[in-house]
Formats: structure tokens, C-alpha cells, sequence
């Protein structure tokens, strides 16, 4: 059984204050691992996939990177609109006919001003 | 319209009712999903639909009764449900090979009373 364990729970940091969630996974047979960013009330907003050990994504103040067993989520310098729910996901290989993602519980960050 | 359509953003019912999800995808994709959200709980998948065929059912319950009629639309038709099946309900949609990360709608908000 596929899983996504992510921590810590919550998060909260000052404008600035550089930091990283962790996302640690079980997969037999990764196909891709996603990121997302949820608002509340609002649907995950698609940030990032990584395919393999050792790749690396940048997106403004985001970057995630990938291990065999891990994925982290690197925030530099934080501003108040990161403040989100972020989300991690697995995907198996498409011939183990399992073709959903299995998400993790999420980090709820808090930046503040 | 771009990306992932959801209707109705809220509902509420009663016990007693039918009503129907529906889901709209612009993405030309070939596979889509329904989620459920719930409080403190990761995101739990209901049905995988690729195709147009339902190739994933993960124990959901039968008072939820899924309709794909064709690679844009998904339907959730929902009858006799129970309060603790309040929560936000998802769809998101995907291709099935290539780069295959989900995008999202905003949700149904739905509360049974």
C-alpha cells in the first residue's frame, strides 16, 4: 500500500525565515511525486512533479527535491501569501494499475509579517 | 473556461434528498477522479474514471453513484447520505501518460443535514 507521511503538522514562520517541509513516502514502483498548495475553502493548486532521485524544481521562492525515500520542500524567504496548506503526493507506475495519486495529510504553514 | 469546473461551490441537503456533483474539464485530458476531503483527513480517492471507464473504486459506499458520459464531464449523484459525509468533494483530471499530474476545481462544499 502506497504511502505519504508529511511533517511536521504545522508550521509557523516569520517573513523571511527560511525553512523546509518534509515529505516521506512508500511507493513500490514511483511513477512521479507532486506537490500541491491548498488555500482554504479552495482546491490544490498544482506546484511541482518530480520523476527522480535526485531532481530538483524552482519556482519563485519554492524548490523541492527528491531522494528514494523523501521529498523536500525548501521555502526562501517566506512571505504572508505563502501561507497555505502544502501538500504532497505519490503516483505508482501506470502498470500497477494503480493510477490515482496518495496524498499525505499536508503542512500548514503560517508566515507572518 | 479553462481548466477544472466544479458546480455547485456549496450545497446542503438533507438525508432524504438526491442531488448531483458535476465536474467540467477544458484540459483535453483523458482521466478524472473524484476526492473526498474531510477535516484532518488527506485526501481520500473515491473513483478513477480513464477513459470514460471506471477503472478504480476504492470502497466507496453506494449512496454514491459515479457517471462519466464522456472524457469532459464527471458526475457525482448522491442519495441517502449521512452527515459524516460532509466535506469537500473534488474532481480533478489528468492524462494518462506522459506528464500525468491532476489539476484541480475548487470543490463542493457539501453539508448533509
Amino acid at each position: 500500500e502506497d504511502q505519504v507521511t508529511q511533517s511536521p503538522e504545522a508550521l509557523r514562520l516569520q517573513e523571511g525565515e527560511s525553512s523546509s517541509l518534509n515529505c516521506s513516502y512508500t511507493v513500490s514502483g514511483l511513477r512521479g511525486l507532486f506537490w500541491y498548495r491548498q488555500d482554504p475553502g479552495k482546491g490544490p493548486e498544482f506546484l511541482f512533479t518530480l520523476y527522480s532521485a535526485g531532481e530538483e524544481k524552482e519556482k519563485e521562492r519554492l524548490k523541492a527535491t527528491l531522494t528514494k525515500k523523501e521529498s523536500f520542500l525548501h521555502i526562501t524567504a517566506p512571505k504572508p501569501e505563502d501561507s497555505a496548506t502544502y501538500l504532497c503526493a505519490v503516483q505508482a507506475k501506470w502498470d500497477t494499475g494503480r493510477r490515482a495519486l496518495t496524498f499525505g495529510s499536508g503542512t500548514r504553514l503560517q508566515v507572518q509579517p | 473556461e479553462t481548466g477544472v469546473t466544479q458546480t455547485p461551490r456549496h450545497l446542503v441537503m438533507g438525508m432524504t434528498n438526491k442531488k448531483s456533483l458535476k465536474c467540467e474539464q477544458h484540459l483535453g485530458h483523458n482521466a478524472m477522479y473524484w476526492y473526498k476531503q474531510s477535516a484532518k483527513k488527506p485526501l481520500e480517492l473515491m473513483f478513477v474514471y480513464s477513459l470514460e471507464e471506471r477503472v478504480e473504486n476504492n470502497s466507496v459506499p453506494s449512496r454514491f453513484s459515479p457517471e462519466c458520459p464522456n472524457s469532459s464531464h464527471l458526475f457525482l449523484h448522491l442519495h441517502t447520505l449521512q452527515p459524516e459525509d460532509s466535506a469537500l468533494y473534488l474532481c480533478a483530471s489528468s492524462q494518462l501518460h506522459g506528464a500525468t499530474e491532476a489539476f484541480f476545481g475548487q470543490g463542493t462544499r457539501l453539508t448533509v443535514v
